[in-house]
């Protein structure tokens, strides 16, 4: 089975602050990682991915995302918040290895990112 | 949300009643998706499709059912049988095949309350 999690509901960080969204997750094989946003009444965005290759991975509107495979994490990272990165932020998972009639992800619960002015 | 379009946007349904909600993508994507969304839950998948006239039910699959009868279309109906149905619903859909390390693009959302 596979599985995410993602410890905080809420992050609250000062513009012009470096901002973390924690992920962590659980396969039974190699891990797909992906990181989407939110905003209000909106369907998903997608943000990044990684799939295999460098740990560091960069996305859309200059967040980044660090594979960890030792502690099983997928950070989402971001050097400087914006006010307008305020959302939803939404960790999902998918095992490489698993089942091959399953290929739909596993999302987290989600991170209420809140960026102060 | 470009390239899958869901609709209503809002709908309401009385006890009893069943209810389909439409999704609909042009990007050429053989996979689709169904999700619902409630407060503090995350998505949960109800229902997925790999292809055309196949589909296979995810963690949440009782009390709706689905069609695919074209690539394009991906249809929800949630029945009568769905105790409660009030939530956001979410369309996706992804490219397939082997070495999936495809994202899913998603719909704009139809949110469907009960009265």
């Amino acid at each position: 089975a596979q599985s995410v999690a993602q410890p905080e509901d809420q992050v609250n960080v000062a513009e012009g602050n470096p901002l973390t969204v924690k992920c962590t997750y659980s396969v039974s094989g190699n891990p797909y990682l992906f990181w989407y946003v939110q905003y209000p009444n909106r369907g998903l965005q997608f943000l990044l991915k990684y799939i295999t290759g460098d740990n560091l991975v960069k996305g859309s509107y200059g967040f980044e995302a660090e594979f960890n495979k030792s502690q099983t994490s997928f950070h989402l990272k971001k050097p400087s918040a914006l006010v307008s990165d305020s959302a939803l932020y939404f960790c999902a998972v998918r095992d490489s290895g698993g089942d091959t009639g399953r290929r739909a992800l596993t999302f987290g619960s989600g991170t209420r990112l809140q960026v102060q002015p | 949300d470009g390239g899958i379009t869901q609709s209503p946007k809002y709908l309401f349904r009385k006890e009893g009643q069943n209810v389909t909600l439409s999704c609909e993508q042009n990007l050429n994507h053989d996979a689709m998706y169904w999700y619902r969304q409630d407060p503090g839950q995350g998505l949960r998948l109800i229902y997925y499709s790999q292809i055309v006239n196949d589909f296979q039910k995810g963690d949440i699959a009782e009390g709706y059912s689905v069609s695919r009868e074209k690539k394009e279309s991906f249809p929800l109906t949630v029945t009568s049988a769905q105790k409660n149905p009030t939530a956001f619903y979410l369309c996706a859909s992804s490219r397939a095949g082997t070495g999936e390390g495809y994202e899913q693009f998603f719909g704009p959302g139809t949110r469907l309350t009960v009265l």
